[in-house]
């Protein structure tokens, strides 16, 4: 098992630029987040989702959109970088939420 | 909301004991979780207490005090590479969403000198 995958490791955007953030599991989980990881501030939680076709928003929302079509996938899309979403992201996900999360190695990503 | 307290720093020698704690104040406690995390690396799940109590996994324990909102990591025979941050996390049941949401606090910085 290849646990949760996330892509790309880096990446560098302009500011106003689109991406996409991948995230993959391949644990059968039903839960899946997204939080995004600053100095001093910890992990917050930006959306997550208790199965496909079934999202929610976190604690920092604003600036980003998920969609959860199938259980493997949980991707996250930045639809106009700012410098502000400069931070290390992590998907992490749960078989039910009950139990702990396994999180993926991150995407550093640096908007300039 | 959630409010969730570690110290943000703690220094201690190889070999010795070293005590993390963690306080938090929530609605809806359904759990609380360790994680390590070594620098530029993922959060790796330590440990997990739902019930008031010590939970005790080779050299690391959790201990658990619902009614003060107070948990613990201990961390004995210290190694050097037990330098990481460790963070207390709170599960909260959303109950109108009918979900679980893990709340991190910022995570405390161990350094282990020789």
């Amino acid at each position: 098992n290849a646990g949760v995958t996330q892509t790309p490791k880096f990446q560098v955007l302009k500011t106003g630029q689109s991406m996409t953030l991948q995230c993959a599991q391949d644990m059968n989980h039903e839960y899946m987040s997204w939080y995004r990881q600053d100095p001093g501030m910890g992990l917050r939680l930006i959306h997550y989702s208790v199965g496909a076709g079934i999202t929610d928003q976190g604690e920092v929302p604003n600036g980003y959109n998920v969609s959860r079509s199938t259980t493997e996938d949980f991707p996250l899309r930045l639809l106009s970088a700012a410098p502000s979403q400069t931070s290390v992201y992590f998907c992490a996900s749960s078989k039910t939420g009950f139990y702990g999360y396994t999180f993926g190695s991150g995407t550093r990503l640096t908007v300039v | 909301g959630q409010n969730i307290d570690q110290p943000t720093e703690m220094t201690a020698t190889e070999g010795a004991i070293v005590q993390i704690n963690c306080t938090y104040q929530t609605s809806g406690f359904n759990g609380l979780f360790w994680y390590q995390q070594h620098a530029g690396e993922a959060p790796t799940f330590l440990s997990y207490n739902v019930l008031d109590g010590l939970e005790e996994k080779g050299r690391f324990s959790s201990f658990l005090s619902r009614s003060k909102g107070y948990s613990y990591l201990l961390l004995k025979e210290l190694q050097m590479k037990d330098s990481a941050s460790y963070l207390c996390a709170v599960r909260d049941l959303n109950s109108g969403a009918g979900s679980y949401q893990l709340t991190f606090g910022k995570g405390t910085k161990l350094s282990v000198i020789p």
